[in-house]
């Protein structure tokens, strides 16, 4: 069973505003943590931010925030003000397992940043 | 830069033979991992790696086996190349801090065409 879902295959946001990208995960482990990721079109993979399992508060670096709902296990990306360098691919993660061993990514969402 | 080396970066390798890609680390990173990039699937993981000489399947392994008898060095082999088996592979680690989550560095990726 896929256990992070991304239903967003592709986004367009106009510049300047706000877009929120889903991701829903499912897990049994009770620590886990959640990540995302940025691949532009050359290929590496960025990391965005991070939000703990036990972590009440939710995550925010600088455009980037994680709206975490842990009761709907969704923890979705906000990035705020959109700049035409943010179209790329966003992968969202899961870390989980006994030793915390296990790296999982949805599928992506593509975000187009129009001028 | 996370002192990750991908190599070979690109590859055209024929159906039937066998193929092996180095991810190489100075970072003494216990966690290693394969992913495989396909469009529509994100990052699969392949194989992973949690110390020398001791790994565990990912979602995706059949076809591919894995050996990590260095710290540095996790070695991904497809035994039998097939046409499906083409993607672009990641290579990633992973600091264990313990109880403290620790993002995954990506390698730069390889790209890998059997015909």
């Amino acid at each position: 069973a896929q256990k992070i879902t991304q239903t967003q295959p592709g986004m367009f946001v106009q510049e300047k505003e706000a877009v929120t990208l889903d991701c829903t995960y499912d897990t049994s482990d009770q620590s886990y943590g959640l990540f995302w990721y940025k691949q532009p079109s050359s290929g590496e993979m960025i990391f965005l931010i991070y939000q703990g399992s036990y972590d009440e508060q939710n995550a925010t670096e600088g455009r980037y925030s994680l709206n975490f709902q842990k009761a709907r296990k969704s923890a979705n990306l906000v990035i705020s003000a959109s700049q035409l360098g943010d179209s790329a691919m966003y992968f969202c993660a899961m870390r989980e397992g006994n030793y915390g061993q296990n790296f999982v990514f949805g599928p992506g969402t593509r975000l187009s940043v129009l001028p | 830069d996370a002192g990750i080396t991908q190599s070979p970066r690109h590859k055209v390798t024929e159906t039937g033979t066998p193929v092996t890609l180095r991810c190489h680390q100075t970072e003494n990173h216990r966690y290693m991992y394969w992913y495989r990039q396909d469009p529509g699937h994100g990052l699969r993981l392949i194989h992973y790696s949690y110390g020398v000489k001791d790994t565990d399947k990912g979602e995706v392994s059949d076809g591919y086996s894995v050996s990590r008898s260095k710290t540095e060095d996790f070695l991904l082999t497809l035994e039998s190349a097939t046409s499906s088996q083409t993607s672009v592979y990641f290579c990633a680690i992973r600091l264990d801090r313990g109880l403290v989550d620790t993002e995954a560095f990506f390698g730069q990726g390889t790209r890998l065409t059997v015909v």
